[in-house]
C-alpha cells in the first residue's frame, strides 16, 4: 500500500501571502496525484487532479506540480475561505490512499 | 448539476450493522463508479471500496473485506454501503464520492457525509 506523507501538518499564513504544501509518496505514483480541500464541517472538494490540472471552478491561485514521489500544492494570494485541511490522494495503485492532511490557518 | 445526498446520522450498538444510502441526481448512475470513504473524528480520510455501477462489480479495501458490502439500485439512482460487526472504532463520518469515470479513482463529487456512532 502506497503511503503519502504530507508536510507541514499545520501552516499559518497571512492573507495575501502564498502557502506551499508538500505531499511525498513512498513509491512513484507517476502523475496520478490528486488534491482535495476540506473546509470545517464540510465534505472534501476536488481541487487538482493528475498533479497539475485544476478541477472545474477552481481559482487559478491554486496550482499543483510534481511527479513521481514529490508533489506540491501552491495557494497564492490566500483568502480567508482558504482556511481548510488539504489532502493528497494517489490513484496510481490499489487501494487509493490519502495523506494525513495539512491544515492551513490564516493569521 | 450532480448531487449526492446521503441518509441521516445513525447510532448503533457494537456488533450491529449499518446501511448508509447515497441518492444521486444530475447524471446517469451507471455511467460512473461510486466510492466510499470514511473519516474518524480529527483523522484523515480512509478508503473503503467502490462499485462499478454500470457492471455491478465491487472491490473492497482489505481492511474492510468481509464486513462491507456496496450495492446499487439503478431504478432509484441510489448506492448503499452496509458495514457489519460494528465496533466503537467504526465511529466516523462516512462519505460516498463519485468517480470521474468507471474506475479512474478520481473523486469528483462528494456526498455531505453521514455520521455513524457506535456505542453501547
Amino acid at each position: 500500500e502506497f503511503v503519502l506523507t504530507q508536510s507541514p501538518a499545520t501552516l499559518s499564513v497571512s492573507p495575501g501571502e502564498t502557502a506551499v504544501l508538500s505531499c511525498r509518496a513512498s513509491q512513484s505514483v507517476s502523475s496520478y496525484l490528486v488534491w482535495y480541500q476540506q473546509r470545517p464541517g464540510q465534505a472534501p472538494r476536488l481541487l487538482i487532479y493528475d498533479a497539475s490540472h485544476r478541477a472545474t471552478g477552481i481559482p487559478a491561485r491554486f496550482s499543483g506540480s510534481g511527479s513521481g514521489t514529490d508533489f506540491t500544492l501552491t495557494i497564492s494570494s490566500l483568502e480567508p475561505e482558504d482556511s481548510a485541511v488539504y489532502y493528497c490522494q494517489q490513484r496510481n495503485s490499489w487501494p487509493p490512499t490519502f495523506g494525513g492532511g495539512t491544515k492551513v490557518e490564516l493569521k | 448539476q450532480v448531487q449526492l445526498v446521503q441518509s441521516g446520522a445513525e447510532v448503533k450498538k457494537p456488533g450491529a450493522s449499518v446501511t448508509v444510502s447515497c441518492k444521486t441526481s444530475g447524471y446517469i448512475l451507471t455511467k460512473n463508479a461510486m466510492h466510499w470513504v470514511r473519516q474518524a473524528p480529527g483523522q484523515s480520510l480512509e478508503y473503503m471500496g467502490w462499485i462499478n455501477a454500470g457492471k455491478d462489480i465491487t472491490k473492497y479495501s482489505q481492511k474492510f473485506q468481509g464486513r462491507v458490502t456496496i450495492t446499487r439500485d439503478t431504478s432509484a439512482s441510489v448506492v448503499f454501503m452496509e458495514l457489519s460487526s460494528l465496533r466503537p472504532e467504526d465511529s466516523a463520518v462516512y462519505y460516498c464520492a463519485r468517480d470521474g469515470g468507471l474506475g479512474s479513482f478520481l473523486l469528483d463529487f462528494w456526498g455531505q457525509g453521514t455520521l455513524v456512532t457506535v456505542s453501547s
